[in-house]
């Protein structure tokens, strides 16, 4: 089956940082790609979508400049959390659209002290 | 927007014991609906899904009815196993997955 792969699956960062999380589609074109995010013992919340060369749509209340989506190619998005604060520790959560189904990556755990 | 309610866990059974895990949901139009299992230490996978009214997603011995009367999507299995132990995501999809908050299931031996 389809697969997505994160990287790297664990990170742990200083306040203040930058970071950057890989979402690949490995053997499919994802035309698009969502990110989001999941808090200890809650729902995954939608951050954004992002189609291959435009801009990504955020949801309401997640800021665009502290989350930065690129998605580069139809295998590859990319999410950057500038400066990061210990309230951004979270499990981040990337999925691929394509082959007419949707699929999840094994997420990335962020630690930010 | 789209939403999704689902019963809110931890839910604690006996193997062998009969499931169900409610799930309703709100949506503007016709969504497809899915469940998404989360192994401990894995990523999400989906279960099961429903495209339309009156379907019947099943898998693993698991299975929810797609009820628009109702607006609901249970999972439900009839003898569940340890292995079985997870939380559990109900999910409705527009343009977009929406997610419910999940529910935890220990399955004791």
């Amino acid at each position: 089956g389809a697969v997505v792969s994160q990287h790297p699956s664990r990170v742990i960062c200083k306040s203040g940082t930058s970071v950057k999380i890989e979402c690949r589609s490995l053997d499919f074109q994802a035309t698009t790609m969502f990110w989001y995010r999941q808090f200890p013992k809650q729902s995954l919340m939608l951050m954004a979508t992002s189609n291959e060369g435009s801009k990504a749509t955020y949801e309401q209340g997640v800021e665009k400049d502290k989350f930065l989506i690129n998605h580069a190619s139809l295998t590859l998005s990319t999410l950057t959390v500038t400066s990061a604060h210990p309230e951004d520790s979270s499990f981040y959560i990337c999925s691929a659209r394509g082959q007419g189904a949707q699929y999840f990556g094994p997420g990335t755990r962020l630690t930010v002290l | 927007g789209n939403s999704v309610t689902q019963m809110e866990g931890p839910v604690t059974l006996s193997e062998e014991a009969f499931l169900t895990i409610n799930c309703t949901y709100t949506a503007t139009g016709y969504p497809s609906l899915f469940w998404y299992v989360q192994y401990p230490g894995e990523g999400l996978q989906l279960l099961l899904k429903a495209t339309k009214a009156d379907d019947k997603g099943s898998n693993k011995g698991f299975e929810a009815t797609y009820r628009k009367e109702t607006t609901s999507f249970h999972l439900e299995k009839g003898s569940v196993q340890v292995s079985d132990s997870a939380v559990y995501f109900c999910a409705d999809r527009d343009d977009k997955i929406i997610f419910g908050k999940g529910t935890r299931l220990h399955i004791l031996p």
